[in-house]
């Protein structure tokens, strides 16, 4: 079965500008998180989806930052204007349903904002 | 609230000696435990993980962890670093709730093997 895709695996944009992150999840699974590494720090959770709604977004860290799940496919998280703090690498994971243990992750992709 | 924590960010150990990565988790219910190793350049792979049962759980590539509930703990070990060991690990905790399985992490051990 093929991975959770993401891309692009790198982003180099400057304060201000437009950025979207792209995730694949595995076929046929659910749910699909996002997540973020800022340099140095843990790993955090931003948002949950299951199918095309919004399970919880209690870790976005502002409204700078749009998650959308088209039909329950692909998902984008879209972050406009960006600024410095927003680098980091930001990945996505994909389950089945009540599957906590078969979580699979992307390679992520790695922002940087100057 | 969930909290991991992993004592040591960085990590070194000669080659052929024993890993120990240490992480405390707290938790308000029975928890999911894991730990995630990060290779250059690559996605978080799944060494292993506790949910429920024998509190010894075995990974890959030879590494184990042993959940502690009087001590809440979940260290990671190894009984001989080989240098393909080199990466980034990290602790995750969960509360399992079906339907929320959201992760929380430490900060990450980076581990070093000196040949």
């Amino acid at each position: 079965e093929a991975g959770v895709t993401q891309f692009p695996s790198h982003s180099v944009i400057e304060k201000g500008q437009t950025v979207t992150l792209r995730c694949d999840p595995i076929s046929g699974h659910d749910n699909l998180y996002w997540y973020r590494r800022v340099m140095g720090k843990e790993i955090k959770f931003l948002l949950h989806f299951v199918k095309e709604s919004k399970q919880d977004e209690s870790g976005m860290p502002n409204n700078r930052f749009l998650a959308e799940r088209t039909g329950g496919t692909y998902s984008t998280l879209k972050v406009q204007p960006a600024e410095l703090e927003d680098s980091g690498v930001y990945f996505c994971a994909s389950s089945r349903g009540g599957s906590l243990a078969r979580y699979t992750f992307g390679s992520g992709t790695r922002l940087t904002v100057v | 609230a969930q909290s991991v924590t992993q004592l040591g960010s960085h990590v070194s150990v000669s080659e052929g000696a024993l890993v120990l990565l240490r992480c405390n988790y707290s938790s308000s219910v029975p928890p999911y435990l894991f730990w995630y190793v990060q290779y250059p350049n690559q996605g978080l792979q799944l060494l292993l993980k506790y949910t429920t049962g024998a509190t010894l759980v075995k990974g890959i590539n030879g590494f184990e962890a042993e959940f502690k509930k009087s001590e809440t703990s979940f260290h990671l070990t190894k009984p001989s670093a080989h240098m393909s060991d080199a990466a980034e690990y990290f602790c995750a905790v969960s509360e399992g709730n079906f339907g929320n399985e959201k992760l929380t992490f430490g900060t990450g051990t980076r581990l070093t093997i000196i040949p």
